[in-house]
């Protein structure tokens, strides 16, 4: 099982970017990367998803370093309604026994 | 838009009740999966499921059962609940690839107290 580990908790100031990190050191091969965020009395959403090197999209961008044992989501001037726990997650194949951490709650600040 | 659906979203239940949570997904999903989270522990896997009538324990599955009879429902059920049950539980579902490629949708949660 490809565990993750991730800093509990964060402040940012609103308009900042933020880079939130995760851990993987023992993701496998053909493993995927996929990042979540979660409101309050919700369930998570999917943010962004990435293999290796840099993947873009409207929300979030995700950085890979070549050996695949860390990952960074950032996300661009944040505002208020950024306030959520974040969740990276690696694949676990062949069944997918996709399981999350504790997430990184991230606070944005006026 | 996909749609996972979890029968209620607040239940009370008494000590030792038998006790049911309905999922229900409209993609054809493959996969379903149960959570439950508390606070500072994060989402943890109860059990999962990759077709009808197959299911796989996650890291937490004692006090838990599941049954996946048709493919667009997943049911999570406490044989005799207590109180350390209580919690909000999570269901999801997704078509991922072998690698977890793909996206997990999850429902709006069930939050569950047991007195």
């Amino acid at each position: 099982l490809a565990k993750t580990t991730q800093p509990i908790s964060m402040d940012s100031y609103e308009g900042q970017e933020v880079n939130i990190t995760c851990s993987h050191n023992n993701i496998a091969t053909n493993d995927y990367i996929t990042w979540y965020q979660q409101f309050p009395s919700q369930g998570p959403r999917f943010i962004i998803q990435g293999y290796k090197t840099k993947v873009t999209n409207e929300v979030a961008s995700l950085f890979i370093p070549a050996d695949r044992k860390s990952s960074t989501l950032s996300l661009p001037r944040v505002s208020l309604s950024d306030t959520a726990v974040y969740y990276c997650l690696v694949g676990d194949p062949p069944r997918n026994r996709l399981a999350f951490g504790k997430g990184n709650q991230v606070v944005v600040i006026p | 838009d996909v749609k996972v659906t979890q029968s209620s979203r607040y239940l009370v239940k008494r000590t030792g009740e038998k006790v049911f949570l309905e999922c229900v997904q409209d993609m054809d999903h493959e996969n379903m999966f149960w959570y439950r989270q508390d606070p500072g522990l994060g989402l943890r896997l109860i059990y999962f499921s990759y077709d009808v009538k197959m299911k796989e324990k996650g890291d937490i599955p004692e006090g838990y059962s599941v049954s996946r009879e048709k493919k667009e429902r997943f049911s999570l059920i406490l044989e005799s609940a207590s109180t350390n049950q209580t919690s909000m539980y999570l269901c999801a579902s997704s078509s991922l690839g072998l690698a977890g490629q793909g996206e997990l949708f999850f429902g709006e949660g069930s939050r569950l107290t047991v007195l």
